[in-house]
């Protein structure tokens, strides 16, 4: 139980162009999902907390209107890169919350590179 | 404080125990975990273990918490070419969020 997949697994995009990337809890709803980004050989780094039917609520530093999250559903989150620019490429890695006990599940990540 | 951290690299041989050890800054956790890495991969919880609890078993896992100095580790006994990874310790300050720390990359040696 408590599986999470992300889509895609990896995407390669030009300069100036959005990319959307979903999360989605196969089997168990998740009121609250998390994005993290994680740069090569470095810890995860939290960008935002996903609400479903609410807005996110993004870390110190994460610019909002950059990068949009949509958590429409209980078992779906998307974040969307918008004009995305090579220093966007990273390792992003999604994770659904399970309340009791309190732990996260996460994605197998989504690797994006900008040209 | 929120820190969490943890040495950088271990290595270990084969059939040996490893033991990977967290350090954490603020007394108001709740629940600890780790996590396992690989290449390219998310993160797969492995286990966790509440703070009220001192220890947790899990077939070759072994966690402990010592509250009063703010150290958990993880003990994986019989180690295998398998356990190659990196090990993240994460704790949960009250606030659903997680705090991670820098990750331990475990290298088993043949």
């Amino acid at each position: 139980g408590a599986v999470v997949s992300q889509h895609p697994s990896w995407v390669i995009c030009k300069s100036g162009t959005s990319v959307k990337i979903e999360c989605r809890s196969l089997d168990f709803q998740a009121t609250t999902m998390f994005w993290y980004r994680q740069f090569p050989k470095q810890s995860l780094m939290l960008m935002a907390t996903s609400n479903e039917g609410s807005k996110a609520t993004y870390e110190q530093g994460v610019e909002k209107d950059k990068f949009l999250i949509n958590h429409a559903s209980l078992t779906l989150s998307t974040l969307t890169v918008t004009s995305a620019h090579p220093e966007d490429s990273s390792f992003y890695i999604c994770s659904a919350r399970v309340p009791s006990p309190d732990t996260q599940y996460f994605g197998p990540g989504t690797r994006l590179t900008v040209l | 404080g929120e820190d969490v951290e943890q040495s950088l690299f271990l290595s270990v041989r084969e059939g040996d125990s490893s033991v990977i050890n967290c350090t954490y800054t603020d007394s108001s956790s709740t629940y600890l975990y780790w996590y396992k890495q690989e290449p390219g991969a998310g993160l797969q919880l492995l286990t966790y273990i509440f703070s009220n609890m001192d220890m947790k078993q899990d077939q070759r896992l072994t966690v402990l918490l010592n509250k009063k100095d703010k150290h958990l580790s993880l003990r994986i006994a019989d180690t295998q070419t398998g356990d190659s990874a990196i090990y993240f310790c994460a704790v949960n300050f009250g606030n659903e969020k997680l705090t991670f720390g820098t990750g331990t990359r475990l290298t088993i040696i043949p």
